[in-house]
């Protein structure tokens, strides 16, 4: 089945304490977009990548890292979480075609 | 920059047509996608134009007009599991169009 994950689902932190969140899609598409999602703002774009190794920054990318390392993960990586970071964030992936696959999107509480 | 306008909220009931609408503003242009998301779940991909005029995809259509930065898109038949958040999104020029800009988000809400 072509699908998008992510993990952790749901994730309580505490202030500064590092966390990474995976995401994987097996599709082999070539083009993967970390968003967040706020009340009354919509889907805000933190990072995307194009392909292997090359990244750029969405309208978000303040304290957020990303990499890309194999074609089929993404992970988004938060060094030291604040709680202006407390939010919905959802994963995506796309090959040359407009369609674009959302992970289940994973819920972030940083105390 | 893009930015998109859409209707906070629509109601409508059962069995019912509605227009959600959406306006950009874009350096350029490469066509504008529908999505819909359900409370708590992930936004799935509904349509995209990239040329004047209507697509039709059973009861769900999209229309556009680049001469008018405006599209639509169009539900028949309203049923309640079409209570959902609407968004439409274009690609951002300035990346290469690369990176997609969502609107804010319009809710429909489908009653009896």
């Amino acid at each position: 089945e072509a699908q998008v994950t992510q993990n952790p689902r749901y994730l309580i932190t505490v202030t500064g304490k590092k966390l990474t969140v995976t995401c994987s899609q097996n599709m082999n598409h070539e083009y993967m977009s970390w968003y967040r999602q706020d009340p009354g703002l919509g889907l805000r774009q933190i990072y995307y990548s194009m392909n292997v190794e090359v990244t750029d920054k969405g309208d978000v990318p303040e304290g957020y890292k990303v990499s890309r390392k194999e074609k089929r993960n993404f992970p988004l990586i938060l060094e030291s979480p604040s709680p202006n970071q407390t939010s919905l964030y959802f994963c995506a992936s796309r090959s040359g075609k407009e369609t674009q696959y959302f992970g289940p999107g994973t819920r972030l509480l940083v105390l | 920059g893009q930015s998109l306008e859409q209707p906070s909220e629509v109601t409508a009931v059962e069995g019912a047509i509605v227009q959600i609408n959406c306006t950009y503003q874009t350096s350029g242009f490469y066509g504008l996608s529908w999505y819909q998301q359900h409370d708590g779940g992930a936004p799935t991909f509904l349509s995209y134009n990239a040329l004047d005029g209507l697509e039709e995809t059973g009861r769900f259509s999209s229309f556009l007009s680049r001469s008018d930065s405006y599209g639509y898109l169009l539900l028949q038949e309203l049923q309640m599991k079409d209570s959902a958040s609407y968004f439409c999104a274009v690609r951002d020029q300035n990346t290469g169009f690369q990176k997609l800009v969502f609107g804010t988000g319009t809710r429909l809400l489908v009653s009896p």
